[in-house]
C-alpha cells in the first residue's frame, strides 16, 4: 500500500526566502506526483503535476522535481511571499486513478 | 466557469439521521471521487467512480454510499451517520485517464453529534 510522507509538517520563513518542501512515497510504481495548495476553509488547488517520465515541472516561482527511484519529490518556492502562506499537499497517483496524499506542510511566510 | 460544486458547505446533524452531500461538476469529466480529511490522517479516499453506473470503494468506504446515475453528479450518502464521520469532505473530478489532474470542490464540513 502506498504511503506518502511530507517533511516538515510546518515551516515559518521570512518573506523573500527560497524554500524547499519535501515529499516521499514508498511505492515507486506511480503514474505521477501532484502538488496541491490548500487555504484554510477552502478546497485544494492544483499547482503542478509531474508525470512519471518527467523529472521536473515549473510554474512561475514554483518548481517541482521527481525522483521515482528514490521515492522523492520536492517543491521549490522562490522568493516567498506572504500570499504563499497555505498548506501544501503532495499526492501520488497509482493505477485506478487512486490518489494517496501526504499530510501536508503548513507554510507561513512572515512579512 | 469550470468547477466542482459541493453542497452544503457546513452541516451539523445528529447520530442516525440520514444525509446526502451533493457534488456536481460542469466539465464533462468521467472520473469523480470523494475524500475525507482528518487531522493527523490527511486526505483519504472514500469512493470513486470511473463512469456512469460504475463505482468502487476507496480506502475508507465503511458507513458511506454513493451513486452515479448521471455523469455530472456524484452524491455521498450517509445512511446512519455516527460521530466518527465528523470530518471535512471533498469531492474531486478528472477527465478519464491518468495524468490529467484533478479539480476539487470547496469542501463540506460535517459535524455529527
Amino acid at each position: 500500500k502506498q504511503e506518502v510522507t511530507q517533511i516538515p509538517a510546518a515551516l515559518s520563513v521570512p518573506e523573500g526566502e527560497n524554500l524547499v518542501l519535501n515529499c516521499s512515497f514508498t511505492d515507486s510504481a506511480i503514474y505521477n506526483l501532484q502538488w496541491f495548495r490548500q487555504d484554510p476553509g477552502k478546497g485544494l488547488t492544483s499547482l503542478l503535476l509531474i508525470q512519471s517520465s518527467q523529472r521536473e515541472q515549473t510554474s512561475g516561482r514554483l518548481n517541482a522535481s521527481l525522483d521515482k527511484s528514490s521515492g522523492r519529490s520536492t517543491l521549490y518556492i522562490a522568493a516567498s511571499q506572504p500570499g504563499d502562506s497555505a498548506t501544501y499537499l503532495c499526492a501520488a497517483e497509482t493505477s485506478g486513478s487512486r490518489l494517496t496524499f501526504g499530510e501536508g506542510t503548513q507554510l507561513t511566510v512572515n512579512p | 466557469e469550470a468547477q466542482v460544486t459541493q453542497n452544503p458547505r457546513y452541516l451539523i446533524t445528529v447520530t442516525g439521521k440520514k444525509l446526502t452531500v451533493t457534488c456536481s461538476q460542469n466539465m464533462n469529466h468521467e472520473y469523480m471521487s470523494w475524500y475525507r480529511q482528518d487531522p493527523g490522517l490527511g486526505l483519504r479516499q472514500i469512493y470513486y467512480s470511473m463512469n456512469v453506473e460504475v463505482t468502487d470503494k476507496g480506502d475508507v468506504p465503511e458507513g458511506y454510499k454513493v451513486s452515479r446515475k448521471e455523469k455530472r453528479n456524484f452524491p455521498l450518502i450517509l445512511e446512519s451517520p455516527s460521530p466518527n464521520q465528523t470530518s471535512l469532505y471533498f469531492c474531486a473530478s478528472s477527465p478519464f485517464g491518468i495524468n490529467y489532474g484533478y479539480t476539487f470542490g470547496s469542501g463540506t464540513r460535517l459535524t455529527v453529534v
